[in-house]
């Protein structure tokens, strides 16, 4: 089955305490990207990737790392989450560019105290 | 990038009527569009997209219409089923070269469905 599949669904850490959100895709897709959504806000995109080793970033990329190094895997890292950081976060991916339908992962919802 | 809203936060309907989301972008070289799902707890799922060059597009039970003129979208839900209930928002882009690269998401409209 064609998926977005993230790691973990839930998450709930502390301040300044890295933590790693995965992200893989099984539809040789180019492009993958990740936003959070937050009440009010909608979805922000955080970083996208075009393709393996190229990552840019999107509308609000503060505080979060990204990397690419598989076609298949886009984790996203948060070196020292803060309690703004508290959201819901999609990975997504499309066929080749940002310009096209995206399909989403389930969401991970992650609480920083 | 440029912002693309719904004109209600919440529309409720009953079951069997027709159900019409509507949203407004706000750039007039938006060439592509999508309209999403999302259900309680799972991300956005591909409900159907239409590009500028045409003014209606329809699928199973649903059709999005585009007036370019007004720069107006609308979903249309046939026969309203209480599966039908979720979060619902439309996503434009600009032609590649156009400005920022990807989607621009509106806020939403939460569908209820009244049995």
């Amino acid at each position: 089955e064609a998926q977005v599949t993230q790691n973990p669904r839930y998450l709930i850490t502390v301040t300044g305490k890295k933590l790693t959100v995965t992200c893989s895709q099984n539809m040789n897709h180019e492009y993958m990207s990740w936003y959070r959504q937050d009440p009010g806000l909608g979805l922000r995109q955080i970083y996208y990737s075009m393709n393996v080793e190229v990552t840019d970033k999107g509308d609000v990329p503060e505080g979060y790392k990204v990397s690419r190094k598989e076609k298949r895997n886009f984790p996203l890292i948060l070196e020292s989450p803060s309690p703004n950081q508290t959201s819901l976060y999609f990975c997504a991916s499309s066929a080749s560019s940002g310009r096209e339908t995206q399909y989403f992962g389930p969401g991970t919802r992650l609480l920083v105290l | 990038g440029e912002s693309v809203g719904l004109h209600l936060p919440t529309l409720s309907v009953q079951e069997g009527d027709n159900s019409i989301i509507n949203c407004a972008y706000s750039n007039s070289a938006s060439d592509y569009f999508i309209w999403y799902k999302q259900e309680s707890g799972k991300g956005p799922q591909f409900i159907i997209d239409i590009r500028s060059n045409m003014d209606k597009r329809q699928g199973q039970r649903v059709t999005v219409l585009l007036n370019k003129t007004v720069k107006h979208l609308s979903l249309q839900i046939a026969a309203t089923q209480p599966g039908d209930s979720a979060v619902y928002f439309c996503a434009d882009t600009l032609p590649s070269g156009g400005g920022a690269d990807g989607l621009t998401f509106g806020k939403g409209t939460h569908l209820i469905i009244q049995p």
